[in-house]
């Protein structure tokens, strides 16, 4: 069985300061993915970034990091200087057996 | 525009009656899925079809039904023996079946 856990329900952070979203997993496939979601007020879900569980480089897209930790079974995400459009909720997710399983989420709140 | 559209934004039953979620993609993906959130949690997921005329049961499955005769198209219609049908349904597609998923706007909805 998967499952993700995310231990921060809400953060409140300073404009232009970077944050980490914490993410950890547990699975039992040898071959995995995580991957990260943004979900503002609307609803619709949006994809940040992905990590293979084989890739050696942590993923970067933009201002969006995976900090990966194989090891300790974390796939954390940083966001580089944070803007207000940064407010939303944001899902930690593994692929396996043909499906995502979520994380219950962290609520970001940007501060002008 | 390429996307996924869901049908109505919001959506109020009475107790008792069937109800069906339109969820429509012009992305040419062969894969769709349904997935319930509630709050404060993450997303669930109802059924997913990979194939037209195929489809799999997810981790929540009882309660609801759909169909994909349509590469396009995949509804979901919410039974009376959903217990507690209240809540935001999400839509997704990918081109395989991958962790990268693309998300509809949602469909709120709500028995009274």
């Amino acid at each position: 069985a998967q499952k993700i856990t995310q231990t921060q329900p809400g953060m409140f952070v300073q404009e232009k300061e970077a944050v980490t979203l914490d993410c950890t997993y547990d699975t039992s496939d040898q071959s995995y993915g995580l991957f990260w979601y943004k979900q503002p007020s609307s609803g619709e879900m949006i994809f940040l970034i992905y990590q293979g569980s084989y890739d050696e480089q942590n993923a970067t897209e933009g201002r969006y990091s995976l900090n990966f930790q194989k090891a300790r079974k974390s796939a954390n995400l940083v966001i580089s200087a944070s803007q207000l459009g940064d407010s939303a909720m944001y899902f930690c997710a593994n692929f396996g057996n043909e499906k995502l399983t979520f994380g219950t989420g962290t609520r970001l709140t940007i501060i002008p | 525009d390429g996307g996924i559209t869901q049908s109505p934004k919001y959506l109020f039953r009475k107790e008792g009656q069937n109800v069906t979620l339109s969820c429509e993609q012009n992305l040419n993906h062969d894969a769709m899925y349904w997935y319930r959130q509630d709050p404060g949690q993450g997303l669930r997921l109802i059924y997913y079809s990979q194939i037209v005329n195929d489809f799999q049961k997810g981790d929540i499955a009882e309660g609801y039904s759909v169909s994909r005769e349509k590469k396009e198209s995949f509804p979901l219609t919410v039974t009376s023996a959903q217990k507690n049908p209240t809540a935001f349904y999400l839509c997704a597609s990918s081109v395989g079946t991958s962790g990268e998923q693309f998300f509809g706007p949602g469909t709120r909805l709500t028995v009274l």
